[in-house]
């Protein structure tokens, strides 16, 4: 499977944890988003990344929430002190950049917080 | 699985019948636009795109509609399928954003056999 691939699927967690989820972009993408999704309504921006470099941050993304791309390949993005109004699908996202704009979404992973 | 859009506005259709699904979008200076479908427990999955120097677009059975005068985006999609019964997410960008995304409310089709 050469889509963007995002792991774990699902993660529960105790509320006051640290989690971190990873995202595998199509190879060659220099463009990766990271996107979140509450129960019925379409995702929200929270973050980007063009090859290794963060260039915007959603005012969502608080200060206990930090995304890396060290190598302009795999992304993490990391929730500390997790709280029950974390709870959301986290999808991620990736295009290939420059004139070309189709963005294709992972499966996202599943956090819910207890 | 889990269910994507529990309140959503909801289209049913017949099983062969064309289905339109209407979105309004917010920024007159948006000027990339895509349709996803969401299928319960996936991630969104691209179906088709058309940029702001264009009114129509089409695909295999589905066709985008622009109408950038009254910021309304419509998909069109011919001969619907059971396969077809999805969460319908339209979304908004422009290039000075990096085109991130900006997603519509969400449809819910039901196609009934």
């Amino acid at each position: 499977d050469t889509g963007v691939s995002q792991n774990p699927r699902h993660k529960i967690t105790k509320r006051g944890q640290n989690v971190t989820f990873r995202c595998d972009p199509i190879s060659e993408h220099n463009r990766l988003y990271w996107y979140r999704q509450t129960l019925g309504q379409g995702p929200e921006f929270l973050t980007y990344f063009q090859n290794e470099a963060q260039l915007e941050k959603s005012r969502l993304l608080s200060d206990r929430f930090s995304a890396e791309r060290p190598k302009g390949s795999f992304s993490t993005l990391e929730i500390q002190r997790t709280e029950q109004g974390d709870s959301a699908m986290y999808l991620c996202a990736s295009s290939l950049g420059a004139g070309n704009t189709e963005a294709f979404f992972g499966q996202g992973t599943r956090l819910t917080v207890v | 699985g889990e269910s994507v859009g529990l309140h959503l506005p909801t289209l049913s259709v017949q099983e062969g019948d064309n289905s339109i699904i209407n979105c309004a979008y917010s920024n007159s200076a948006s000027d990339y636009f895509i349709w996803y479908k969401q299928e319960s427990g996936k991630g969104p999955q691209f179906i088709i795109d058309i940029r702001s120097n264009m009114d129509k677009r089409q695909g295999q059975r589905v066709t985008v509609l622009l109408n950038k005068t009254v910021k309304h985006l419509s998909l069109q999609i011919a001969a619907t399928q059971p396969g077809d019964s999805a969460v319908y997410f339209c979304a908004e960008s422009t290039e000075h954003s990096s085109y991130k995304l900006i997603f519509g409310s969400g449809t819910r089709l039901l196609v009934r056999p």
